[in-house]
């Protein structure tokens, strides 16, 4: 299986900062990785998908890079309601797997 | 509007059995695979298992393998999981989501999830 790192575990930001996602995979993945943000006592909900595509509806403050390996998730300017676990995804070879998530907090 | 409502959760003794579905509404289901991805209290997201549209292809995770079952009934427009022999480590939230034609992901709607206790 591949698994997937990211980090941090935890974050705290202040609203206005930019926040930053690493996920790494434990091999090469092209760019079949994507991002969810999961609100507390919510269903996930996909921001990016194929590394770099803003899902339908969601905020341009939300970016994806990456391909390979190595990815980065980017909030470009941090507001309360961005207060979740987000999670990265591989789907290049089943099973599909989830990074352990990354909880950011606000300041 | 797309929907995706879960139901069948519920408390089961080890070993047991439970039937979970997932009833769909607001798209064209029968053009989409369906996935059930879980998370124990507490803990991450773990994906399950996945049924391409016309129940072409199923996979499973190897901690459920012949131990679950999904399927699906496109003219009911819901997805079930059939699971048996179930164990503690099986408790968790269990979500359904929906992922375009026969690809696996990007999982893009995702119901409210149903809970699953296995417990004595």
């Amino acid at each position: 299986d591949i698994q997937m790192t990211q980090s941090p575990s935890s974050l705290s930001a202040s609203v206005g900062d930019r926040v930053t996602i690493t996920c790494q995979a434990s091999q090469d993945i092209g760019n079949y990785l994507n991002w969810y943000q999961q609100k507390p006592g919510k269903a996930p909900k996909l921001l990016i998908y194929d590394a770099s595509n803003l899902e339908t509806g969601v905020p341009s403050r939300f970016s994806g890079s990456g391909s390979g390996t190595d990815f980065i998730f980017t909030i470009s300017s941090l507001q309360p309601e961005d207060i979740a676990t987000y999670y990265c995804q591989q789907y290049d070879n089943l099973p599909i797997t989830f990074g352990q998530g990354t909880r950011l907090e606000i300041k | 509007e797309v929907q995706l409502v879960e139901s069948g959760g519920d408390l089961v003794q080890p070993g047991g059995s439970l039937r979970l579905s997932c009833a769909a509404s607001g798209f064209t289901f029968s053009s989409y695979s369906m996935n059930w991805v879980r998370q124990a209290p507490g803990k991450g997201l773990e994906w399950v298992s996945y049924i391409t549209s016309r129940s072409t292809t199923m996979y499973y995770a190897d901690s459920v393998k012949g131990r679950f079952t999904i399927s699906r009934d496109d003219a009911k427009n819901s997805v079930h999981l059939q699971m048996n022999s179930l164990r503690d480590e099986d408790t968790a939230v269990y979500y359904c989501a929906r992922a375009p034609g026969t690809t696996v992901t990007p999982l893009d709607y995702w119901g409210q999830g149903t809970l699953v206790t296995v417990s004595s």
